[in-house]
């Protein structure tokens, strides 16, 4: 299974509303990332999760938090966002962090922030 | 501050030529190199990739020639199909060994 798999593929919310994107991989990876993706620009680094910790956070707003709950999922949990938030939002993982294989890239979110 | 670059933002060629699409990269640190393809409306898919103690890699169809002396990277298709049509991204492991991508290069197959 080579796959990274994000729920939801859609989302629109509204300013106020909370939600929560979810991603899940079941290739053994110990680094698991979110990236940021705008219309006809290259994925932007949010998060690096490595062991299940923390490594990275990439001066992110506070109303991104990221969660990795066990060494197979991550979430990004939303909260009063900006118009300016809606874009593509990529999870990856890859074996270790700061190792040069590569990263695999789930199919995204696309986020829409009304 | 580091920096990795396309020459083209766009890349137009006909069914069956080949393609080329190049990469500039700024930082000399940089030891490892990925080229995505990501078609419309799906995440990045891993072409190919080359470690700096190379200078060529080749794959199905596929080759990626990496010039270290100019900092210069680049993905050649071969027998190009409209299947390949989609934008490419080159990244490396600059700072902090963490991906840094380029800008993308639209490739447009023409029937």
């Amino acid at each position: 299974d080579t796959e990274v798999t994000q729920t939801p593929k859609h989302l629109v919310m509204g300013m106020t509303n909370k939600k929560s994107l979810k991603c899940e991989q079941h290739m053994g990876h110990r680094a698991m990332y979110w990236y940021k993706q705008k219309a006809k620009k290259p994925p932007e680094l949010m998060f690096v999760y490595s062991y299940e910790k923390l490594s990275i956070n990439e001066s992110v707003p506070s109303r991104f938090s990221p969660e990795c709950p066990n060494s197979s999922l991550l979430n990004l949990h939303l909260h009063a966002l900006q118009p300016e938030d809606s874009a593509l939002y990529l999870c990856a993982s890859s074996q270790e962090e700061s190792v040069n294989t590569e990263a695999f890239f789930g199919q995204g979110t696309r986020l829409t922030v009304v | 501050g580091e920096s990795v670059g396309l020459h083209l933002p766009t890349l137009s060629v006909q069914e069956g030529d080949n393609s080329i699409i190049n990469c500039a990269y700024s930082n000399s640190a940089s030891d490892y190199f990925i080229w995505y393809k990501q078609e419309s409306g799906k995440g990045p898919q891993f072409i190919i990739d080359i470690r700096s103690n190379m200078d060529k890699r080749q794959g199905q169809r596929v080759t990626v020639l990496l010039n270290k002396t100019v900092k210069h990277l680049s993905l050649q298709i071969a027998a190009t199909q409209p299947g390949d049509s989609a934008v490419y991204f080159c990244a490396e492991n600059g700072s902090a060994r963490q991906l840094t991508f380029g800008s993308g290069t639209q490739l447009t197959v023409l029937p």
